[in-house]
């Protein structure tokens, strides 16, 4: 089945450095990938949208300067959280939807990845 | 605006016993419903799917239902085992825009116990 390997699991940043989150889809092609963030025991916020070769949509009240995202290829895309704070930490988990991938609207998911900013 | 919603936020109960989640969604108009689990500290792992043209899909003791015109979908879970402790999440996949994108619901955390 479609495969979405996500890195790393977990990151220890200081206040102020940047951080690059990886997504890729293993075995597909992924035409569309989604960022979420999801704070403790709540729920996951789309925080963007992103098409291979497109610059990412992104959602109301998320700033686009300070969470870069990049879909330069059809395997791979890459968020930056730049001059991180620690109101940045959080989990950030990746979804990718490609060609002819599992059932019509299904979501393949990365395992997440914590981000603590100290 | 699409909103999902579950209820309850959190579930205790003995091992065997069968149990129902619910999630509700303010708009009908969506492509399909999604049920997901959520380990801690973990990413997601795709349940069931049900089409928005679908009543209910079923995979071994799980059966989803869904029910657009009243914005509601049920996961039912039979024979309930410690191994199933996690949090269960629904998501409605909606248009939007440039892509379709799925809205996730508030979550239920699941403990099964022995």
């Amino acid at each position: 089945g479609a495969v979405v390997s996500q890195h790393p699991s977990w990151v220890i940043c200081k206040s102020g450095t940047s951080v690059k989150i990886e997504c890729r889809s293993l075995d597909f092609q992924a035409t569309t990938m989604f960022w979420y963030r999801q704070f403790p025991k709540q729920s996951l916020m789309l925080m963007a949208t992103s098409n291979e070769g497109s610059k990412a949509t992104y959602e109301q009240g998320v700033e686009k300067d300070k969470f870069l995202i990049n879909h330069a290829s059809l395997t791979l895309s890459t968020l930056t959280v730049t001059s991180a704070h620690p109101e940045d930490s959080s989990f950030y988990i990746c979804s990718a939807r490609g060609r002819g991938t599992g059932p019509p609207g299904g979501y393949t998911f990365g395992s997440g990845t914590r981000l603590t900013v100290v | 605006k699409q909103e999902v919603t579950q209820i309850p936020a959190a579930l205790s109960v003995p091992e065997g016993e069968n149990l129902v989640l619910n999630c509700s969604f303010t708009d009908s108009a969506i492509y399909n419903l999604q049920w997901f689990r959520q380990d801690p500290g973990k990413g997601l792992t795709s349940l069931l799917l049900i089409q928005s043209s679908q009543r209910e899909q079923t995979s071994g003791r799980l059966n989803a239902s869904l029910d657009k015109s009243s914005g509601r979908s049920t996961l039912y879970i039979a024979a309930s085992q410690p191994g199933d402790s996690a949090t269960y999440l629904c998501a409605a996949l909606v248009y939007g825009g440039a892509t379709n994108k799925l809205i996730f619901g508030t979550g239920t955390l699941l403990a099964v116990q022995p």
